[in-house]
């Protein structure tokens, strides 16, 4: 079965901590896994994906497929990082995202 | 102002009553994604269009319909056959089924 699945429904760390937000899925095929952000008051968007292998505001995440995991990291936690972050699964031909139920992140001062 | 317009941004309807929610985009893009977003729950699919005039049923259909005779207009209709009405409703499209896909401000809908 195809999953998406994001163990912490909230993380609370101080400002310039380490942050990791957890993802593992489930897939047959070779998977294209994305991560989204939605700050609040604002619409979801997207953070990075495994494929561009880019960092985004500092974070940046590894395809594990050994661990069928995709990491979101940050070294140092800004309080503008607080948001809920969204882990996806492209769900092969048929192009649609699987979404994992999502981690809110909260940078305290 | 290009990009992707759901309306209105908070709906209330009565119980047994159907309600259609608007997504339009003008960024000329083929296809379009309704979810279903609840607290703990994440994004849920509802329906899908990968082009116009045509659409496939997501993990959770069942309760709403769609249409989509335009390109820049993908409505879904919550019937009253939904069970649990009451969600954040979100829209997204992307150019094609493997691109990025861009995501609506959302419909707050309450049934009451």
């Amino acid at each position: 079965a195809q999953r998406v699945t994001q163990p912490e429904k909230l993380l609370s760390v101080f400002k310039g901590a380490p942050v990791e937000l957890k993802c593992n899925y489930s897939y047959s095929g070779s998977p294209e896994l994305f991560w989204y952000v939605q700050y609040s008051r604002q619409r979801l968007q997207l953070l990075l994906r495994h494929i561009s292998r880019e960092s985004i505001k500092g974070f940046t995440a590894d395809l594990n497929k050994g661990e069928t995991s995709f990491h979101l990291k940050k070294p140092f936690a800004q309080e503008e990082d607080s948001a809920m972050y969204y882990c996806a699964l492209r769900r092969g031909s048929q192009g649609n995202l699987i979404f994992g139920k999502g981690t809110k992140l909260s940078v305290k001062p | 102002d290009g990009g992707i317009t759901q309306s209105p941004k908070y709906l209330f309807r009565k119980e047994g009553q159907n309600v259609t929610l608007s997504c339009e985009q003008n960024l000329n893009h083929d296809a379009m994604y309704w979810y279903r977003q609840d607290p703990g729950q994440g994004l849920r699919l509802i329906y899908y269009s990968q082009i116009v005039n045509d659409f496939q049923k997501g993990d959770i259909a069942e309760g709403y319909s769609v249409s989509r005779e335009k390109k820049e207009s993908f409505p879904l209709t919550v019937t009253s056959a939904q069970k649990n009405p009451t969600a954040f409703y979100l829209c997204a499209s992307s150019l094609t089924s493997n691109t990025e896909a861009f995501f609506g401000q959302g419909t707050r809908l309450t049934v009451v």
